[in-house]
């Protein structure tokens, strides 16, 4: 299975201070037929996950553009260019260009 | 409006069986592969199943193969997640989501306990 390890576990950010969250994966997510399948999700506490980006660099609609995804192969990072109140919650990468479907263990943003 | 709406949860003793639906609108639930997840109480997220458009791929996770059956009713706009022989590790808020994982349902509650 493929094993994605996010660091760092917890986050602690001012408002405004811009903050970066690592996802590796054990195996390369470059699937056969070119897509990159990695994405990141942000669970609110009491809420469903949401999608902020997927294909590692693509922001969902709706997204405020402070987000932003990058990467390639087994090394990706998502980044918060001003964090802001809303903002806070844990972040999962997650992979389908393999079965099973795998998330990283989560990134904690709490506030500073 | 994409919607995704779970049911079916609830609290059943160990060994016995559950099953899960999730209402989908908004989209043309039958052309799209859909997958089943959860979350254990405090902790991350795992994937559980995944069924195809048509029903003609099936994917399990190890932790739930031979206990679990992904299904679905495309005129019913309906997807289905049958738990057997339940354990107490399958206690968890169980979410439906779309094949690239865009969309989520709210979740449902499944606890087992004696």
């Amino acid at each position: 299975d493929v094993v994605l390890t996010q660091t760092p576990p917890t986050l602690l950010a001012t408002i405004g201070q811009s903050v970066s969250i690592s996802c590796r994966s054990s195996q390369s997510l470059l699937h056969s037929n070119g897509n990159t399948y990695l994405n990141w999700l942000l669970q609110r506490t009491g809420q469903s996950p949401q999608p902020l980006i997927y294909l590692v660099s693509k922001l969902e609609s709706g997204v405020p553009n402070r987000f932003s995804g990058s990467g390639s192969g087994t090394d990706f990072t998502l980044k918060i260019s001003g964090v802001e109140a809303e903002d806070l919650g844990v972040y999962y990468c997650m992979q389908f260009t393999h079965y099973p479907r795998t998330f990283g263990g989560g990134t904690k943003l709490e506030l500073k | 409006e994409v919607q995704l709406v779970e049911s079916g949860g609830g609290l059943v003793q160990p060994g016995r069986s559950l099953k899960l639906s999730c209402v989908a609108s908004g989209f043309t639930f039958s052309n799209y592969g859909m997958n089943w997840i959860r979350q254990a109480p405090g902790k991350g997220l795992e994937w559980v199943a995944y069924i195809s458009s048509g029903s003609s791929y099936i994917y399990y996770a190890e932790t739930v193969k031979g206990r679990f059956t992904i299904s679905r009713d495309n005129a019913k706009n309906t997807l289905y997640l049958q738990m057997t022989s339940l354990r107490s590790e399958d206690t968890a808020l169980y979410y439906c989501a779309t094949y690239f994982f865009d969309y989520w349902g709210q979740g449902v509650m499944v606890t087992v306990s004696s």
